[in-house]
């Protein structure tokens, strides 16, 4: 079973910040949270991953809580193009270590 | 930076027939990679665990003898599903972490670009 909890679907305004929350309160120690998206009939993008300090790239920032059991991924400024579902997973770092996909939240990006 | 590369993207196909999807990593080596099936509008599906030189970790509820998968080299996994039926269309992807170190983010994941199975 996936090790997350996100809401089914959440809408956002083009320009806006878009906040997407995930739960993972079982999370160990060792397991770093990642940040997927699917865009229709693609396969998943990398985002970004952090396993304590908050992120930030390119694309997005992480805000993790301190006990680590939620945090947010932040699209600073959505576009149509953010339009996807996004993931978020709790896994190792062990490059053997598999992914369970949970079922993820569905952004509207709104004109 | 790192790909993984999938092929076909799409293909159709006669029930009965059996259809090979191969997955590669374009400049790193994969020990393992990962195949996963995706239905409409759900979320991906862990199938398998493909491991070089060694046989598939089957997931739970997932036919070793209907889905075939061989990682013969350190960057080809390919899946084969044997006498395809019509339930058995799907989006079929594929996924292999970078190594540790040497720039690499620690355990990122990078997936194919997905193969589209259709059985008639």
């Amino acid at each position: 079973d996936a090790k997350t909890t996100q809401p089914p679907s959440m809408d956002c305004a083009e320009g806006r910040a878009a906040n997407l929350p995930c739960n993972h309160s079982t999370i160990s120690g060792n397991e770093y949270v990642y940040w997927y998206r699917q865009i229709h009939s693609q396969g998943p993008q990398y985002i970004i991953h952090g396993l304590k300090n908050n992120e930030t790239n390119e694309m997005a920032s992480l805000i993790i809580t301190e006990d680590r059991k939620s945090s947010t991924l932040i699209l600073p400024h959505a576009t149509l193009r953010d339009t996807a579902v996004y993931y978020c997973i709790v896994r190792s770092s062990s490059r053997d270590d598999k992914i369970i996909f949970g079922k993820g939240t569905r952004l509207h990006i709104l004109p | 930076g790192a790909v993984v590369s999938q092929h076909p993207s799409w293909v159709i196909c006669k029930s009965g027939t059996s259809v090979k999807i191969e997955c590669r990593s374009l400049d790193f080596q994969a020990t393992t990679m990962f195949w996963y099936r995706q239905f409409p509008k759900q979320s991906l599906m862990l199938m398998a665990t493909s491991n070089e030189g060694s046989k598939a970790t089957y997931e739970q509820g997932v036919e070793k003898d209907k889905f075939l998968i061989n990682h013969a080299s350190l960057t080809l996994s390919t899946l084969t599903v044997t006498s395809a039926h019509p339930e058995d269309s799907s989006f079929y992807i594929c996924s292999a972490s970078l190594p540790s170190g040497g720039g690499f983010n620690t355990g990122e994941l990078f997936f194919g670009e997905g193969s589209r199975l259709t059985v008639l």
